[in-house]
């Protein structure tokens, strides 16, 4: 089976650092995705962890631990319009589903 | 190409009504996924198509639905005889035949049953 699960709301203000967690539980790892989605939108791409560590991404960072079933997203220099939704996302075992949490909305205010 | 599209973007039905959606993927992707997302959760995986075959059905895709991709490029998505909890935005998305790809999402259609 799979779970995947984070915050579902989190509060901000511009020109701050927020990060959101996410942890999972998968039968078969193939990494960990995370999406934006703003509201009424589709989502959008952020990143893709497979290996430990912590990739980043111009203001956006993205860390994964393996053994701990653990990933955050990492957002610094907040602006307005980093209000949002973030889902967290990892393929099911046979790589055919992509699975996604129910996602964090991260409200920044000024 | 200009990304996944979806239409209609929007579709209000009454309860008992058929619904048909359409999506075109990115030309060269093999893979196309649909996805129904409701307010305040993420998309929820509904089926998979690796070209026109469909190769994964989530139990949430009741008999009611049914989709196909019939020369595997552009894919619909039917619903028979829906109802209020129908009502939802539905996702399309597509990806490269690689192990492991971002999935790429359309605008969706976001479907009101009344």
């Amino acid at each position: 089976g799979q779970n995947i699960d984070q915050p579902t709301e989190m509060t901000a203000t511009e020109g701050a650092i927020v990060q959101i967690n996410c942890t999972y539980q998968t039968s078969g790892f193939n990494g960990l995705f995370w999406y934006q989605q703003h509201a009424g939108e589709a989502p959008t791409f952020l990143s893709y962890n497979v290996l430990d560590g912590l990739e980043e991404k111009g203001r956006f960072s993205s860390f994964l631990s393996r053994s701990k079933g653990y990933s955050y997203l990492l957002l610094k220099e907040l602006q307005m319009k980093d209000s949002a939704s973030y889902l967290c996302a990892s393929y099911n075992q046979a790589g055919t589903a992509l699975i996604f949490g129910k996602g964090a909305t991260l409200s920044v205010s000024s | 190409d200009t990304g996944v599209s979806q239409n209609p973007r929007h579709k209000i039905t009454k309860r008992g009504q058929n619904v048909t959606f359409r999506c075109d993927p990115i030309s060269e992707h093999n893979r196309l996924y649909w996805y129904r997302q409701t307010l305040g959760q993420g998309p929820e995986f509904l089926t998979y198509f690796q070209n026109e075959a469909q190769l994964e059905k989530s139990r949430l895709l009741s008999d009611r639905f049914s989709a196909e991709r019939p020369k595997g490029s552009f894919s619909t998505l039917e619903i028979q005889r829906t109802e209020q909890g129908d009502s939802a935005m539905y996702l399309c998305a597509s990806s490269l035949e690689t192990t492991v790809t971002e999935a790429f999402f359309g605008q969706g259609t976001r479907l009101t049953v009344v």
